[in-house]
């Protein structure tokens, strides 16, 4: 089955860290860029973050440039998002999500479940 | 970034009959070399992660029902259930594809009258 499941979320103090992962099957992760987008409780979708199929290319949205970390291991299958300084405004519910392209950035494609983060004290 | 405006914010249609949703971008979509518009619709049902409906502004991802269309260029589009099912009650997004920066609308929540 083509799916993607996320893990590492739960509560932290702001300023604190947290790992998300995002673990893929049924399909060939390794020919497909990624991304993270997330969803604040009651709220619209945000992009957060997108890695190329190689990791050779990184992207990030203002909010969250300079405090969190997009990587991936290809021989794992699996995407991770290193969460540094989290602030109130992080909280919500993160989405590991296939982007519909192969060598470009376009539409998301494939959605995971999400894991839930909460930043407070 | 480019902005994206959805409306309405909410609207209720009867079971069968037809609802349209606009999304408006603050620039336009449309990339000129390959005439497509980089535009996305998304459907989310409570308490479920977002699916995929509509990508290049009017084609229709696989399994999709036949009864959602999509339309428009450049910067006014919209999203059409031709006969809404009680299944369809949702939250529905636009998404732009054409900046670095991928943005969403608001969302139109989607109810039964």
């Amino acid at each position: 089955e083509v799916q993607l499941v996320e893990s590492g979320g739960g509560l932290v103090k702001p300023g604190g860290s947290l790992r998300l992962s995002c673990a893929a099957s049924g399909f060939t992760f390794s020919g497909y860029n990624m991304n993270w987008v997330r969803q604040a409780p009651g709220k619209g979708l945000e992009w957060v973050s997108s890695i190329s199929s190689s990791s050779g290319y990184l992207s990030y949205a203002d909010s969250v440039r300079g405090r969190f970390t997009i990587s991936r291991d290809n021989a794992k299958n699996s995407l991770f998002l290193q969460m540094n300084s989290l602030r109130a405004e992080d909280t919500g519910v993160y989405y590991c999500a296939r982007d519909g392209s192969v060598h470009d950035y376009w539409y998301f494609d494939l959605w995971g479940r999400g894991t839930l983060v909460t930043v407070s004290s | 970034d480019i902005v994206m405006t959805q409306s309405p914010d909410s609207l209720a249609v009867s079971l069968g009959e037809r609802a349209t949703i606009n999304c408006k971008s603050s620039q336009s979509v449309l990339y000129s070399s390959n005439n497509k518009n980089y535009l996305a619709w998304y459907q989310q049902k409570p308490g479920q992660p977002p699916k995929l409906l509509i990508y290049w502004a009017s084609s229709r991802e696989s399994g999709v029902p036949d009864r959602f269309s999509g339309g428009g260029s450049e910067t006014d589009f919209t999203l059409t259930i031709s006969s809404l099912q009680a299944e369809d009650v949702a939250v529905y997004y636009c998404q732009q594809y054409y900046g670095s920066s991928r943005t969403f609308g608001q969302g139109t929540k989607v109810e039964i009258k």
